[in-house]
């Protein structure tokens, strides 16, 4: 099976730099992903990292260390938009289930 | 379409009824994903269509729960007799292929059982 776990909640400035770590333990991996999800609506794709190191685009950032089962998302110039929840997922060694962690909800204040 | 496709939006029903949720997934995606959101909670995997099969169906809490995909496309949810824990927004994906983990999700149908 695959555990994943993160922060359930953060509060940031706006302007700030905002880092969101993510740990997991899997039977088997094949990928750690970020995704994005406002109150109400559905996730969204943010990022995904298959292999160790830093992957950029734009404001946000994904790290990933496999030995570690370490991964981080770091948002950079935060806006309040930019307030909403925050989940990991790890994908498994078939490539066919996606578990999500409990979600990091991110408050972005003035 | 243009995105993921669910209905209905929202429903209500009494304790022990049937439903049907109901998936229309972006055309040319042979990958379909069912999950299951609780308030504050991460989405929780349910089922995986690759094309017409349950490629894996390990996430169905029970036999209650039952999900097709006749044709390829449109899948349906089916829960039986109904009980207040399955109030939660189900939520559909799909993907172009199988594996690529940039799942593109519907908006959900949020169930409520009375």
């Amino acid at each position: 099976g695959q555990n994943i776990d993160q922060p359930t909640e953060m509060t940031a400035t706006e302007g700030a730099i905002v880092q969101i770590n993510c740990t997991y333990q899997t039977s088997g991996f094949n990928g750690l992903f970020w995704y994005q999800q406002h109150a109400g609506e559905a996730p969204t794709f943010l990022s995904y990292n298959v292999l160790d190191g830093l992957e950029e685009k734009g404001r946000f950032s994904s790290f990933l260390s496999r030995s570690k089962g370490y991964s981080y998302l770091l948002l950079k110039e935060l806006q309040m938009k930019d307030s909403a929840s925050y989940l990991c997922a790890a994908f498994n060694n078939a490539g066919n289930m996606l578990t999500f962690g409990g979600g990091t909800r991110l408050m972005v204040k003035p | 379409g243009a995105g993921v496709s669910q209905t209905p939006s929202n429903k209500v029903t009494e304790k022990g009824k049937y439903v049907e949720l109901r998936c229309d997934p972006i055309s040319g995606h042979t990958a379909l994903y069912w999950y299951r959101q609780s308030l504050g909670q991460g989405p929780e995997f349910l089922i995986y269509f690759q094309g017409t099969g349950a490629a894996d169906d390990s996430g169905l809490p029970n036999d209650r729960f039952f999900a097709v995909r006749p044709e390829g496309s449109v899948s349906t949810l089916k829960i039986q007799r109904t009980e207040r824990g399955d109030s939660a927004v189900y939520l559909c994906a799909s993907s172009q292929v199988r594996g690529t983990g940039e799942l593109f999700f519907g908006e959900g149908s949020r169930l409520t059982v009375l």
